[in-house]
């Protein structure tokens, strides 16, 4: 069964440096997201994208945020100067375009750790 | 703003003794209502979806279904491999793409 893919499984960065989250989606698939989920709480939306620019993103995503798909397979989160609250799990997920409201596919996370 | 409250935080059951998992939502014009599975350090794993009340989804030992304000996951004699963390989420129709999550249920389930 195809899955989404996402690399590297734990980053440790020290605050203020810049981050990089790499994820293939599944192949068919044209909606890609980024969520974050904070050890012990909720999964937290923080942007969608769909053919080459952002749709939606929510109030954690600011400046410090940015998104790309720099080829047919790998779409990224960046999050330049990074802070010890951003310390979480990011999940990457992608859904195909049969109708709006298909769920969304989720890979296993790549756990970043702020020292 | 969408909100999802899902109880109880914790469940621990004997295998074979079934239960059910509540989630309350608020949302403006549902699009979908969400269950996932998630094992520890794993991203949510996609269960159902629910898109009105009255609807209901199997699969193996589980259950949901939706009414107007809530959804219900239901596990017939659970067995131990059922453990994890089962999430309800919701999309509506102020957010075009966004889904909202519930702190979710962790669910034990004892040989």
């Amino acid at each position: 069964e195809p899955e989404v893919t996402q690399t590297p499984s734990h980053q440790v960065t020290q605050m203020g440096q810049e981050v990089i989250l790499r994820c293939v989606p599944i192949s068919n698939h044209l909606y890609f997201y980024w969520y974050r989920q904070i050890l012990g709480q909720k999964v937290e939306f923080l942007v969608s994208f769909y053919n080459n620019e952002i749709s939606e993103k929510s109030e954690i995503f600011d400046d410090q945020f940015s998104v790309e798909r720099p080829d047919g397979s790998n779409f990224t989160l960046k999050i330049r100067s990074t802070k010890l609250e951003d310390s979480a799990m990011y999940f990457c997920a992608s859904r195909g375009v049969v109708g709006s409201n298909q769920p969304q596919h989720f890979g296993d996370g790549t756990r970043l750790s702020i020292l | 703003e969408d909100q999802v409250t899902q109880s109880p935080e914790a469940l621990r059951l004997q295998e074979g003794e079934s239960s059910s998992l509540n989630c309350s939502y608020t949302v403006s014009g549902l699009r979908g209502l969400f269950w996932y599975r998630q094992d520890p350090g794993k991203g949510p794993e996609f269960l159902f979806t629910l898109y009105s009340a009255g609807e209901e989804k199997e699969k193996e030992r589980l259950k949901a279904t939706l009414t107007k304000k809530e959804s219900f996951l239901h596990i017939t004699a659970p067995k131990p491999e059922d453990s994890a963390t089962y999430l309800c989420a919701v999309q509506g129709s102020g957010g075009y793409q966004k889904v909202t999550f519930g702190t979710g249920t962790k669910l034990q389930v004892i040989p």
